[in-house]
């Protein structure tokens, strides 16, 4: 059974970059019949869609991040990563990592539980 | 970017009620609607998927329905394993989006 593990620091200082890291197991980030993808949920707000990459190595973003985002991976780890720059307090969030469909309806089928990142000096 | 509108944003009843939630998209997106359920501090769990599937594992007592722009979802019989968050999150195009969020609680 599928199970994925966001990690990374709980605190991050304005201006400077997040990096989170989703650990899979019982899949690979290889399988190409998935994408793997991001998600943000600030508080008291709704989820935002960060971005996927494919098990390609392919990715595409949320244009509201402004190029700020970039996804990757480690094929030897299987895992995925997020970084973030120039991060704000806007950027406070639980950030979710999910793995999805890659074909119609596009859907997250499993859902890591979350990690809480604080943008703060 | 593709807007979706949940309503109601919360929603108070008892168990053993029918409740439906509704999602609208700004523009037809066919069935490329999926709706998830959260609990505080737990992950997202996928409920339905191109707007009618039900998940595996997924009580029968969830469906959902729609095409277009207007979609449901729907719990035939609540149970109190179902008081949480849902939401809908739309897969036509990029960025994929969610609604805002439907709050479920004990009435």
């Amino acid at each position: 059974q599928l199970q994925l593990q966001e990690s990374g620091p709980g605190l991050v200082k304005p201006s400077e970059t997040l990096s989170l890291t989703c650990s899979l197991s019982g899949d690979s980030v290889t399988n190409s019949n998935f994408y793997w993808g991001w998600m943000r949920q600030p508080p008291g707000k709704g989820l935002e869609w960060i971005g996927k990459i494919d098990y390609s190595g392919g990715t595409q973003y949320n244009p509201s991040l402004r190029g700020r985002a970039t996804i990757s991976r480690d094929t030897s780890k299987n895992h995925f990563s997020l970084r973030l720059t120039s991060v704000t307090a806007a950027d406070t969030a639980v950030y979710h990592c999910a793995r999805g469909h890659d074909f119609w309806p596009y859907h997250m089928d499993v859902w890591g539980r979350g990690t809480t990142v604080t943008v703060s000096s | 970017d593709m807007q979706m509108t949940q309503s109601p944003s919360s929603l108070s009843a008892s168990v053993g009620d029918r409740v439906t939630i509704t999602c609208r998209a700004s523009e037809a997106i066919s069935t490329y609607l999926n709706w998830y359920q959260q609990k505080p501090g737990k992950a997202p769990n996928l409920l339905i998927y191109a707007a009618s599937s039900l998940q595996i594992g997924v009580p029968s007592r969830f469906s959902g329905s729609g095409s277009g722009t207007d979609f449901t979802l729907t719990i035939s019989s609540l149970q109190p394993e179902d008081f949480a968050t849902y939401f809908c999150q739309q897969g036509y195009i990029t960025p994929y989006t969610f609604g805002q969020g439907t709050k479920l609680d004990i009435k």
